[in-house]
């Protein structure tokens, strides 16, 4: 099984360019979630989505939408990016409700925003 | 808010060695506990976890301390070897039955082990 695949895998946008990053799992997960990781710090919750249709803010969703229309796909996009989105973002999955044994992450997507 | 901190930011053991990653956090309605080991350029990947109900959990080579008195966890690796080089973050969820992945997480130690 391939897990969590995400795509791109490196991607460098100028200020105000607009971006869909695309994550997908094979594992037939309820859970999705969007994180992004800067330098130093560890992954900070962007939104996530408890199924298929549905989706939630997390702890830093300013500037970011996301889409959950089929359930094994969890978009996240940047409408407008800026420099402060540069970023390594990871998607993961979980069949349950807590992030555990059950959890996988993608290889992540390195952003710059120039 | 609150926040889940490292004590060391950088640590270094030679191989064969017995490695200790300490974590503090600060809220005391964290209900479970995990450590995720991250190489370069991949994804965290689950370590071993623990609930607030148990003090200690064993895994391969590994073991999760968790002093709730003084808000602190450790893991510990026996017999460290080259491979296990990574950045090593703590993580936890509040009680509650949904936490829905929102994981707050540690700022990350650096370990290098040194054949």
């Amino acid at each position: 099984n391939a897990g969590v695949t995400q795509t791109p895998k490196f991607r460098v946008l100028k200020t105000g360019q607009s971006m869909t990053l695309l994550c997908a799992q094979d594992m037939n997960h309820e859970y999705m979630y969007w994180y992004r990781q800067d330098p130093g710090m560890g992954l900070r919750l962007i939104h996530y989505s408890v199924g298929e249709g549905t989706t939630a803010k997390g702890e830093v969703p300013d500037g970011y939408n996301v889409s959950r229309l089929k359930k094994q796909n969890f978009l996240l996009g940047l409408e407008s990016a800026a420099p402060s989105q540069t970023s390594v973002y990871f998607c993961a999955s979980s069949y349950g409700v807590r992030l555990n044994t059950e959890a996988f992450f993608g290889q992540g997507t390195r952003l710059t925003v120039v | 808010g609150e926040s889940v901190g490292l004590h060391l930011p950088t640590l270094s053991v030679q191989e064969g060695d017995n490695s200790i990653i300490n974590c503090a956090y600060s809220n005391s309605a964290s209900d479970y506990f995990i450590w995720y080991k991250q190489e370069s350029g991949k994804g965290p990947q689950f370590i071993i976890d623990i609930r607030s109900n148990m003090d200690k959990r064993q895994g391969q080579r590994v073991t999760v301390l968790l002093n709730k008195t003084v808000k602190h966890l450790s893991l510990q690796i026996a017999a460290t070897q080259p491979g296990d080089s990574a950045v090593y973050f703590c993580a936890e969820t509040p009680a509650g039955g949904t936490s829905y992945g929102k994981l707050t997480f540690g700022q990350g130690t650096i370990l290098t082990v040194h054949p």
